[in-house]
């Protein structure tokens, strides 16, 4: 149990197109869902908590309207990276908390490449 | 915000060694969790815990919550190559629903 998926796994871009990445929960429903960013050899960095039915959250120095966030379905959040630059290049990851639950469960992450 | 301090960052394993790291924290947790991360995938859990001094084993694997909940071990027992990756402790913040993570303890086989 407790399966999170992503889609597409790894995504080549050329710079100024936007991308947009999914995140399901596939066996349970998740009103949360969470979005990291991971740069090579660091830890996990929280961009934005995506809440079901309403606004997402971003944390500080992420910009809203770069990096749109959708979380239309109990089970799918999504991810757009508008008008991505090569510093956008970086691997996505989503995390999903289980209703009343504490435990984040994560997908294999979406790398990005923008030339 | 609060924070995690994981160590080792790195450290280098013989097939069949045990080998342990360490999370610490100046605030404290009410759950503790334990993620291991494969190249190229994301996080994995191997172990919760909830509440202070709870020992939990998962295999070849043991984690326990210290008892003032500001720390918590991870040991992997009688270690194989594919115990190589990137171990992350990592607990919600006081409030809401964040994580916080440590950074990372980078296990590697030794050549």
């Amino acid at each position: 149990g407790a399966v999170v998926s992503q889609h597409p796994s790894r995504v080549i871009c050329k710079s100024g197109t936007s991308v947009k990445i999914e995140c399901r929960s596939l066996d349970f429903q998740a009103t949360t869902m969470f979005w990291y960013r991971q740069f090579p050899k660091q830890s996990l960095m929280l961009m934005a908590t995506s809440n079901e039915g309403s606004k997402a959250t971003y944390e500080q120095g992420v910009e809203k309207d770069k990096f749109l966030i959708n979380h239309a379905s109990l089970t799918l959040s999504t991810l757009t990276v508008t008008s991505a630059h090569p510093e956008d290049s970086s691997f996505y990851i989503c995390s999903a908390k289980q209703d009343g639950g504490e435990t984040q469960y994560f997908g294999p992450g979406t790398r990005l490449l923008v030339l | 915000g609060q924070q995690l301090n994981q160590s080792p960052q790195s450290m280098f394993i013989q097939e069949g060694e045990d080998v342990s790291m360490n999370c610490t924290s100046s605030s404290i947790f009410n759950t503790w969790l334990w993620y291991k991360q494969d190249p190229g995938e994301g996080p994995v859990l191997l172990i919760a815990l909830y509440k202070a001094g709870e020992l939990t084993s998962n295999g070849r694997l043991t984690a326990q919550f210290g008892i003032t909940r500001k720390d918590s071990f991870l040991n992997i027992s009688a270690s194989i190559p594919s115990d190589v990756g990137i171990y992350f402790c990592a607990g919600p913040e006081a409030a809401g629903n964040k994580l916080t993570f440590g950074g990372g303890t980078r296990v590697l086989v030794k050549p």
